[in-house]
Parts: C-alpha cells; structure tokens; sequence
C-alpha cells in the first residue's frame, strides 16, 4: 500500500488561507468518502482534524475545512494563527479494511 | 471521559519481540474498533493494523503481516500489539487509536516509544 502523496511543506502569514492536497488513487482516496486529517505539534499524539472527508469533530475550529475531487482530497485552514503550525496528516480507507495515511505536510506559519 | 491509555517505553534488541498494552477507560470497549499506527523519528504515520474489540477479529498491513499480532483482553478493556523480529528499523512511536465509525478516529494514546538497538 503506497502513501497519499502531500507536500512537504506549506507556509502562509497570519489571517490568510492555505490548502494542504492529499493525492491517493481510485482504490482509496477516491474510492471512499473515509478521508481524515490529522494535526500533530512535535512530541504529541495525533489530533483528528476532520473525518469523512468533510465532517468537523465537536471541539475543532470552523477554521478547519476538508474538501475532495476525484483521487485529492484537501485541508483548507481559513485565518491561519500561529497556533495552527504543525504537520498534517491525511489518511484514507484503502479497502478490505486496511487504511493508508499520507506522507505529512509541515505548515510554518509566517 | 474516553481515555487510551499506553504502556511505557521499552529497549528491545534486534530479533527480539515487544508487546505494548492499550489501556481503554470511560466507553464500552468491545463497542469499538482499536487501530495501532506507529511512527519512525521524523517519518510519517504507518498503520499497522486493527482488532475489533467485540468480536477479536483483525486486519493487518501487509508490511506487517508476517510480524504483528494484535488481540484484546475484554476483561481489561485493554487491546495489545505484538511485534516480533525486531529490527533497527521499528525503532518508533507506536499509537493506538479508537475508530468510532468511518473515518472517525477520535480518541489516541499518548504513545509508547520502542526502541532496537544492540
């Protein structure tokens, strides 16, 4: 099982907007509506971000989006704070019970 | 409150086996799935595998497959990942995680470093 391909890095100033792109294949990413992403700040447990492609978990900020089309998925984080740096993560079913995450995007915010 | 709770870090030898515990409070444990992912110093996640917490049944990454074995003890609330033949290379974090339903992943532990090395 391959990894989603991300960038590796995304960057943007306060108050703006980035997109983070999740690339899998028709056997998972677009296959599925089981997209996640996932924020985690160095030395901690992943935090989930969104889940099913574009639910919002109780807790997480309407800053967060998630979108998909076709075999991409993407993040969009809207009014970027400084708190927002962090790698993210996406993951997706794969079939037969099996998920794939991606190769993470480190967000610096400017 | 839904808490995971994971055993402390551990230095194994190459070859070697390690057996990490996942200690599940404040749900219904064999209502849920348990998903480990582990994570090499600075290298993305990885899933391992997962364990129907009700039933026991499991699926495996087939990176892992001939090496992991995951089970559950219902009686503890508490999900196990065993990883046998140890190399360099599985030095890692390893996570477990509560999926919900879909995609949901709600809840992970705290992690539990596994170090190889001679």
């Amino acid at each position: 099982q391959s990894a989603l391909t991300q960038p590796a890095s995304v960057s943007g100033s306060p108050g703006q907007s980035i997109t983070i792109s999740c690339s899998g294949t028709s056997t998972d990413v677009g296959g599925y509506n089981y997209v996640s992403w996932y924020q985690q700040h160095p030395g901690k447990a992943p935090k989930l971000m969104i889940y099913d492609v574009s639910k919002r978990p109780s807790g997480v900020s309407n800053r967060f989006s998630g979108s998909k089309s076709d075999n991409t998925a993407s993040l969009t984080i809207s009014g970027l704070q400084a708190e927002d740096e962090a790698d993210y993560y996406c993951s997706s079913y794969a079939g037969s019970s099996t998920w794939v995450f991606g190769g993470g995007t480190k967000l610096t915010v400017l | 409150q839904v808490q995971l709770v994971q055993s402390g870090a551990e230095v194994k030898k190459p070859g070697a086996s390690v057996k990490v515990s996942c200690k599940a409070s404040g749900y219904t444990f064999s209502s849920y799935n348990v998903h480990w992912v582990r994570q090499a110093p600075g290298q993305r996640l990885e899933w391992m595998g997962r364990i129907n917490a009700g039933n026991g049944n499991t699926k495996y990454s087939q990176k892992f497959q001939d090496r992991v074995t995951i089970t559950r003890d219902t009686s503890a609330s508490t999900a196990y990942m065993d990883l046998s033949s140890l190399r360099s290379e599985d030095t890692a974090v390893y996570y477990c995680a509560r999926q919900v339903a879909g995609s949901l992943f709600d809840y992970w532990g705290q992690g539990t470093l596994v170090t190889v090395s001679p």
